[in-house]
């Protein structure tokens, strides 16, 4: 079975650059989390999504986007890319519907380096 | 904001030593706990959870997780490491109600270097 899938796995962009990053779930699973995790420190929410709709964002700031996809995928943006925005981004995708009680399951992350 | 500390950074084991990394959590509601493993060069993928029940959780590769609610604690144990235990682990906890709902809050992780 195939588990999250994320594209691309690396991306070198320079200061005030956009970026788009790209999560594909698990199959079955309908929600879909973002997460950013800067060396040295935990994976940090950014955002929720289940049936397209966002459930939950974290403290970022609103150049930080995101969509889900009528297949359940999802993409996160970016704009105005600042240098503290280089990090690992994480997707966790789950079966949703299940409220706290569900296992996010994620996938490989995006290392996104800011020049 | 719910919180979460994993008071150790970084713990250094020979194997076949026994090992405890701690996690507390700062929630006074009902709470869903996690512990997740990143190996080096994978992505994370979860060891252990607790829902409800039995605060004694056993999870993969002989890893075991006690719940213990009056001290807002869900430390990791394994009785005898090995070399191949040589990860990240990160304690996240799921709590609090509609938005909020759903979303993992992590500790800062804990560097666990076995030596053969």
């Amino acid at each position: 079975d195939a588990g999250v899938t994320q594209s691309p796995t690396h991306l070198i962009k320079t200061r005030g650059q956009h970026v788009t990053l790209r999560c594909s779930p698990i199959s079955g699973h309908k929600s879909v989390s973002w997460y950013q995790q800067v060396l040295g420190q935990g994976p940090q929410f950014i955002f929720q999504y289940y049936e397209k709709e966002e459930r939950g964002r974290g403290n970022f700031p609103d150049r930080f986007s995101a969509r889900q996809f009528p297949n359940y995928s999802s993409e996160l943006n970016v704009n105005a890319l600042l240098l503290g925005d280089s990090a690992l981004y994480l997707c966790a995708s789950s079966f949703g519907g299940q409220g706290g009680q569900e296992t996010q399951y994620f996938g490989p992350g995006t290392r996104l380096l800011v020049l | 904001a719910q919180s979460v500390s994993q008071h150790n950074h970084h713990v250094i084991l020979s194997e076949a030593a026994s090992l405890e990394l701690g996690c507390n959590y700062s929630y006074g509601g009902t709470v869903n706990l996690f512990w997740y493993v990143q190996y080096p060069g994978q992505h994370l993928q979860l060891l252990l959870k607790y829902f409800s029940g039995d605060p004694l959780v056993k999870g993969i590769k002989g890893f075991e997780a006690e719940f213990i609610k009056s001290k807002f604690s869900f430390n990791l144990r394994k009785p005898s490491v090995q070399w191949s235990d040589t990860a990240e682990y990160f304690c996240a906890v799921n709590a609090g109600r509609g938005s909020t709902l759903g979303r993992l809050y992590f500790g800062r992780g804990t560097q666990l270097t076995v030596w053969p």
